[in-house]
């Protein structure tokens, strides 16, 4: 199957500096989607992005699907960014089952 | 919004016991998934559904069952209940359109 590798898998920062987070995947996709868990579980669809770049706010991200990558950019973070962002692609379109990465544990301190 | 459904938060159960994990979603999804969490694991696929009484085996799905009588029920079954499923159990639903998943709160299943 697919492997889904993200990178850094720990990241701690100041509020209000600006960070990249990278999600490497082995294989071609149709799906990509990036998701935040906040401390108490629930898990936020950030970006259905399998090409191209999108921007919400301060959040953006970047899938460069010929070189199977994906980047999420965090600019000005605040305290409730923390939590762990997950990456997942699928093969099979906008209904396809999704592999996870391991995710990537964000601490945003005051 | 869509929304999501797991009806329990937490959960405990007794090892050997049948366990069901229920999940609804009000926005007339036609594909619904059920995955558990777990420390350094991630997230991983248990069973998925496409359709009414459709389902499709994830990569997990040992001594897992589901059932989709009704295109917003998708429910999960642990057959007899063992302490290696204890976890983090997560339930999303998508309509395939360009707004991804959604998830719900999640069940936190502890099988003593």
């Amino acid at each position: 199957g697919i492997q889904v590798e993200q990178s850094p898998p720990d990241l701690i920062l100041q509020e209000g500096a600006n960070s990249t987070l990278r999600c490497n995947f082995s294989d071609s996709v149709n799906n990509l989607q990036w998701f935040h868990q906040n401390p108490w579980g629930q898990l936020i669809n950030l970006f259905y992005i399998p090409s191209g770049t999108k921007q919400n706010g301060r959040l953006s991200a970047t899938t460069v699907a010929t070189e199977r990558y994906s980047l999420l950019y965090i600019s000005s973070s605040q305290t409730t960014d923390s939590g762990v962002y997950f990456c997942a692609v699928g093969k099979s379109g906008a209904n396809s089952k999704l592999t996870f990465g391991k995710g990537i544990t964000l601490s945003v301190r005051p | 919004d869509v929304k999501v459904t797991q009806s329990s938060r937490y959960l405990v159960k007794r090892t050997g016991e049948k366990v069901f994990l229920e999940c609804v979603q009000d926005m007339d999804h036609e594909n619904m998934f059920w995955y558990r969490q777990d420390p350094g694991l991630g997230l991983r696929l248990i069973y998925f559904s496409y359709d009414v009484k459709m389902k499709e085996k994830g990569d997990i799905p040992e001594g897992y069952s589901v059932s989709r009588e009704k295109k917003e029920r998708f429910s999960l079954i642990l057959e007899s209940a063992s302490t290696n499923q204890t976890s983090m159990y997560l339930c999303a639903s998508s309509t395939g359109t360009l707004y991804g998943y959604t998830f719900g709160s999640g069940t936190r299943l502890t099988v003593v």
